[in-house]
């Protein structure tokens, strides 16, 4: 069955970057895009983009250009976020979302990030 | 952006009655672009329809969706305890991929 497993949670300090992952399993990591999502309590879901594993393409909304870059592994089924410059506005919820029938088909479980010293 | 406002954001239904939830798009858009997601406390969304009017695996025939061009809509012909939930819209047409502000169904 498809699985996408997201670490609980992390916590960062102002201004340090972090690295979140999504390990996929139980279909083909290169044969669907993955896209991520923010979700902050009481803000509803925001889009981030998307990264097509297959060749590293990815679409980015412009509001995350210049603090979201996300990367794929092949070799392990991995997709990752990196968010820089961490400031409190994003500490939030990060779910990778799976692309399937132009819809996200499968959501992981999400990373809850703090940034807080 | 296409912007997609939801109403109400907050309503409350009792066990048996008609739960009509909308969503109104700034951009006409194909009904084949609008999806709908249910989220409960603590967990991740799921996708509960897409493309308007199909409902997703394992999601109660007691849901509809309908609609087209600016103007879509959730139904639960009749409302159950487990039907409390968030529920949100979401636009496949253009980039950013946007959401509803959601809509918070409640049991009374």
């Amino acid at each position: 069955q498809v699985q996408l497993q997201q670490p609980g949670a992390e916590l960062v300090k102002p201004g340090a970057p972090v690295k979140l992952s999504c390990k996929a399993s139980g279909y083909t990591f290169t044969s669907y895009w993955m896209n991520w999502v923010k979700q902050r309590p009481g803000r509803g879901l925001e889009w981030i983009g998307r990264i097509d594993p297959s060749d590293s393409e990815t679409h980015y909304n412009q509001k995350f250009k210049d603090k979201a870059t996300l990367t794929v592994d092949k070799s392990s089924s991995t997709a990752y976020i990196q968010l820089s410059s961490l400031t409190s506005e994003d500490s939030a919820v990060y779910y990778c979302a799976r692309e399937g029938n132009r819809y996200f088909d499968y959501w992981g479980q999400g990373t809850t990030l703090t940034v807080s010293s | 952006e296409i912007v997609l406002t939801q109403s109400p954001a907050l309503m409350a239904a009792s066990p048996g009655e008609k739960v009509t939830i909308t969503c109104s798009v700034s951009s006409s858009i194909s009904s084949s672009n609008l999806h709908w997601y249910q989220q409960k406390s603590e967990t991740s969304p799921k996708p509960w329809i897409y493309g308007t009017s199909n409902l997703a695996s394992g999601v109660p025939v007691r849901f509809s969706g309908s609609g087209s061009g600016t103007s879509y809509s959730l139904t639960i012909s009749s409302m159950e305890a487990e039907d409390a939930a968030t529920y949100y819209c979401q636009q496949w047409s253009s980039y950013p991929r946007t959401f509803g502000g959601g809509t918070k169904l409640e049991i009374k």
